[in-house]
């Protein structure tokens, strides 16, 4: 099946710097991907999509000038978080949608954040 | 609005069979997607269905009823490593995925 890989799988950050996430689609292209945060015990929440050669698109309360993706390629977005803070941490996962296999979504291995 | 519903948690006996159910209620509808995701772990894919009916994968079964907004998705000699979360989503005329919160299933020896 598609692969999505996604890394750091964990990553533990000081209070103020910054972490970069990674998502890549290994073997489709993938013209828009997903990231979503997931708290412990709860459903995955959207934070954005990730769209190739243009702007993400935010949800509602997620703040675009913190969570920044690029997608610059058709197999490649990244989610950075700025300045981050301990309330940040949590488990951030990409998803990514080959356009050839209707709609599923294969997610990559999600990544956990923990800021102290 | 849009919205998914499914139960919060849910308990079995291993060697039994469980269901669980989701509604959903959308803008246009293009499929129901069931993921599985163990503690800590990304979602790992279960089963997507579009047309109305059961689809059977093994011991995991997927129905649909699209003029109910209803689908279940049934587990059958449930096993230990069963014990996880199960996401219902469903896809809306954007083709944008709807989460439910996921049910946490339990599963007993």
């Amino acid at each position: 099946g598609a692969v999505v890989s996604q890394h750091p799988s964990r990553v533990i950050c000081k209070s103020g710097t910054s972490v970069k996430i990674e998502c890549r689609s290994l073997d489709f292209q993938a013209t828009t991907m997903f990231w979503y945060r997931q708290f412990p015990k709860q459903s995955l929440m959207l934070m954005a999509t990730s769209n190739e050669g243009s702007k993400a698109t935010y949800e509602q309360g997620v703040e675009k000038d913190k969570f920044l993706i690029n997608h610059a390629s058709l197999t490649l977005s990244t989610l950075t978080v700025t300045s981050a803070h301990p309330e940040d941490s949590s488990f951030y996962i990409c998803s990514a949608r080959d356009p050839d296999r209707h709609t599923e979504a294969f997610f990559g291995q999600g990544t956990r954040l923990t800021v102290v | 609005g849009q919205n998914i519903d499914q139960p919060t948690e849910m308990t079995a006996t291993e060697g039994a069979i469980v269901q669980i159910n989701c509604t959903y209620q959308t803008s246009g509808f293009n499929g129901l997607f069931w993921y599985q995701q163990h503690a800590g772990e990304a979602p790992t894919f279960l089963s997507y269905n579009v047309l109305d009916g059961l689809e059977e994968k093994g011991r995991f079964s997927s129905f649909l009823s699209r003029s109910k907004g209803y689908s279940y998705l049934l587990l059958k000699e449930l096993q230990m490593k069963d014990s996880a979360s199960y996401l219902c989503a469903a896809v809306d005329s954007n083709y944008q995925l709807i989460w439910g919160a996921g049910t946490k299933l339990i599963i007993k020896p």
